[in-house]
């Protein structure tokens, strides 16, 4: 079974501040997926990272492959209120199927 | 469009009695899932379709199941509920050749 790994699990922050949530794992996956939920919702894509080494950015958001394709990050600047929500890792496996890490819950304070 | 939808929204279920959980998509994707989402634990893989009239186990399939008789219709049953099943289910659904997945709103459900 492929395994991911979030953290920090809770992150709390005050407005204007950057974060970075780290996604890891010991499998190599073919891509990896960034989703964003709000509650009482279900997870919308941000973004997906197919080669090992990219880097893709979303205004404020920039989302980075690892080389050997086992990790990810997501680096927020500037954070708003309106960043606030569950973010969730997802690796694509041999089987086309989604492994999804177990979120990290980011509160911006303003 | 209204993508996917799910029903009930949330339901309070004795424990023994059976349920099904409805989606309905309306963007002819050919793959489902039915995913469940715990606290801490993220969202994992009860069943999935990846196309009409087929089916297959997830990381999580004891006592649920799945049918797929038609594109745009996925339900999941559940025979008997315990409270282990208490969680919020998510269907999904994806385009062939394409791995981005949307998803509905969610049902949660409460076995007592």
């Amino acid at each position: 079974t492929q395994l991911l790994e979030q953290s920090p699990q809770f992150l709390s922050i005050q407005e204007g501040e950057n974060l970075t949530v780290y996604c890891n794992s010991s499998s190599v996956f073919s891509s990896l997926q960034w989703y964003r939920q709000e509650p009482g919702e279900g997870p919308v894509l941000l973004v997906t990272v197919v080669t090992g080494g990219e880097v893709k950015k979303l205004k404020r958001l920039t989302f980075q492959f690892g080389d050997a394709r086992k990790d990810s990050s997501l680096h927020i600047t500037a954070a708003q209120p309106g960043d606030t929500g569950l973010y969730l890792c997802a690796g694509e496996g041999s089987a086309r199927q989604l492994t999804f890490g177990s979120g990290t819950q980011l509160t911006v304070l303003p | 469009t209204a993508g996917i939808t799910q029903a009930p929204t949330s339901q309070i279920l004795a424990a023994g009695r059976s349920m099904t959980l409805r989606c309905t998509q309306d963007m002819r994707h050919n793959a489902m899932y039915w995913y469940r989402q715990d606290l801490g634990l993220g969202l994992r893989l009860i069943h999935y379709s990846n196309t009409a009239g087929t089916t297959g186990k997830g990381e999580v399939p004891d006592g649920y199941s799945v049918s797929r008789a038609n594109t745009d219709d996925f339900p999941l049953t559940l025979a008997s509920a315990v409270p282990s099943q208490t969680s919020v289910y998510f269907c999904a659904s994806s385009a062939q050749g394409f791995n981005e997945q949307f998803f509905g709103p969610g049902t949660r459900l409460t076995v007592l």
